[in-house]
């Protein structure tokens, strides 16, 4: 696709069950990143994967979150056990090459509400 | 550690004028610099970015910045704001001369421009 592609772009979910986000990111960007921007506030980095590995994980804010690429493509952010404070917009984005000079075409995000 | 600051949460500007917000950075080497608008409901564009050369970049939409390595800033500027031009800016840093986790960027906390006719 021509950009970068998410879903679902609205979940809303109760307390305790688990979600899965998804990101398709631009065909040939080895390099893609999770976010999470809660409301009124900036972004809060999570992951990224180079290729499918992810090399930095101390991001994520507790174990109920993992993430997974395959493929060199999409990649999965999975929330176990949801709770009120996980309600966020959650961004996906990805840029191309290891080079740090490229910059990251972003998603629409998902925006999940956990009631 | 790697920071990005943005002392400011909003920037109020009328239009037609020239228009500035700030960043400042804190990085252990050479950076590479970033600016990104969000518009509402929308996820991040890119605007600009500072590799390497002369100082002065310009991007996107009449927007340039200016990379001062001796005040660690990269502040975004216009030379004349438009109502169109109201969102969310974001600041971004990474560190070239990192080992390891040379991908990932560190954002400011954002400035959000209103621009009013």
């Amino acid at each position: 696709g021509a950009g970068v592609s998410q879903s679902p772009s609205n979940k809303v979910t109760e307390k305790g069950k688990d979600v899965e986000l998804r990101c398709d990111p631009i065909s040939g960007h080895t390099a893609l990143y999770w976010y999470r921007q809660r409301l009124g506030q900036g972004l809060e980095f999570l992951i990224y994967f180079q290729g499918n590995s992810a090399p930095d994980k101390s991001g994520l804010p507790s174990d109920r979150f993992s993430a997974e690429r395959t493929g060199e493509s999409v990649s999965t952010l999975t929330i176990q056990r949801t709770q009120q404070e996980d309600s966020a917009v959650y961004l996906c984005a990805s840029s191309f090459g290891t080079s740090g000079r490229n910059e990251q075409f972003f998603g629409p995000g998902t925006r999940l509400t956990v009631l | 550690a790697q920071s990005v600051a943005q002392p400011e949460d909003q920037v109020n500007v009328a239009e037609g004028n020239p228009l500035t917000v700030k960043c400042t950075y804190s990085v252990s080497g050479n950076p590479y610099l970033f600016w990104y608008v969000q518009y509402p409901n929308r996820g991040l564009q890119f605007l600009l970015k500072y590799i390497t050369g002369d100082n002065l970049v310009k991007g996107s939409y009449g927007f340039e910045a200016e990379f001062n390595k001796s005040q660690t800033s990269f502040h975004l500027k216009k030379p004349s704001a438009l109502v169109s031009d109201s969102a969310l800016y974001f600041c971004a840093v990474r560190d070239r001369g990192a080992r390891y986790n040379f991908n990932k960027f560190y954002f400011g906390s954002g400035t959000k421009l209103n621009v009013k006719p």
